[in-house]
């Protein structure tokens, strides 16, 4: 069985350009979780989605960031007009309905690098 | 401020010793769980303990939930090279679903 997908595994972006990150959960998982990793600090949620929905997006930063679980593909986060701030890792996670309160299943990340 | 600390936040050690990290808050969890994250790659699950005074053992990892529910430890018995690496403790507080990540604990065993 496939794992958490993330890609690209590397991605460096100009200030002011656009970053769109992807997800694909593992089969049969439909929560979606992303969460940011600066260094020293650990891991920071961001957003959590389910099939077409976002069910909590407190940890997003109010603008230039939007993430997005269509019906059909992987899940996206994506960054407008990435400023050298947005430099991180960033993870995605997957759980399986009827068991988010268990440990989840991460992907291995997305490094952004902005220059 | 971390609503996990994570205590300490580096350690290094011979090969052969014993270790323990610490994961300290002032808040009440439902569920606390430890990661292993190697370099380059996302955080993989170690444990999840559900109950105080819980201790559930992986191997030669011991991993203990405070009876209150405020405070987790993990200890490795006889650590060897390959248990390099960084600790997560991560809790989901009552009624959320969001986990809280302490900043990690970097651990290196030399051979």
């Amino acid at each position: 069985n496939a794992g958490v997908m993330q890609n690209p595994r590397h991605l460096v972006r100009r200030r002011g350009q656009e970053a769109r990150l992807r997800c694909s959960p593992m089969k049969g998982h439909s929560h979606v979780y992303w969460y940011r990793q600066l260094p020293e600090e650990g891991l920071k949620f961001m957003v959590y989605l389910q099939k077409e929905n976002i069910i909590d997006e407190s940890g997003m930063p109010k603008e230039r960031f939007s993430a997005e679980f269509p019906k059909e593909g992987p899940s996206i986060l994506r960054i407008q007009q990435v400023v050298r701030g947005d430099s991180a890792a960033y993870f995605c996670a997957s759980s399986p309905p009827g068991q988010i309160f268990e440990g989840y299943t991460f992907g291995s990340g997305t490094r952004l690098t902005v220059v | 401020t971390q609503l996990l600390e994570q205590s300490p936040q580096f350690l290094s050690i011979q090969e052969g010793e014993n270790l323990t990290v610490y994961c300290n808050s002032s808040s009440v969890f439902s569920s606390l769980q430890w990661y292993r994250q190697e370099p380059g790659e996302g955080p993989v699950l170690l444990v999840t303990v559900v109950t105080g005074g819980e201790v559930k053992k992986l191997k030669r990892l011991t991993f203990q939930f405070g009876d209150a529910r405020k405070d987790s430890s993990l200890h490795i018995t006889a650590a060897q090279p390959g248990d390099t690496g960084l600790y997560l403790c991560a809790g989901r507080q009552p009624n959320d679903y969001k986990l809280s990540f302490g900043a990690g604990t970097t651990v290196t065993v030399r051979a």
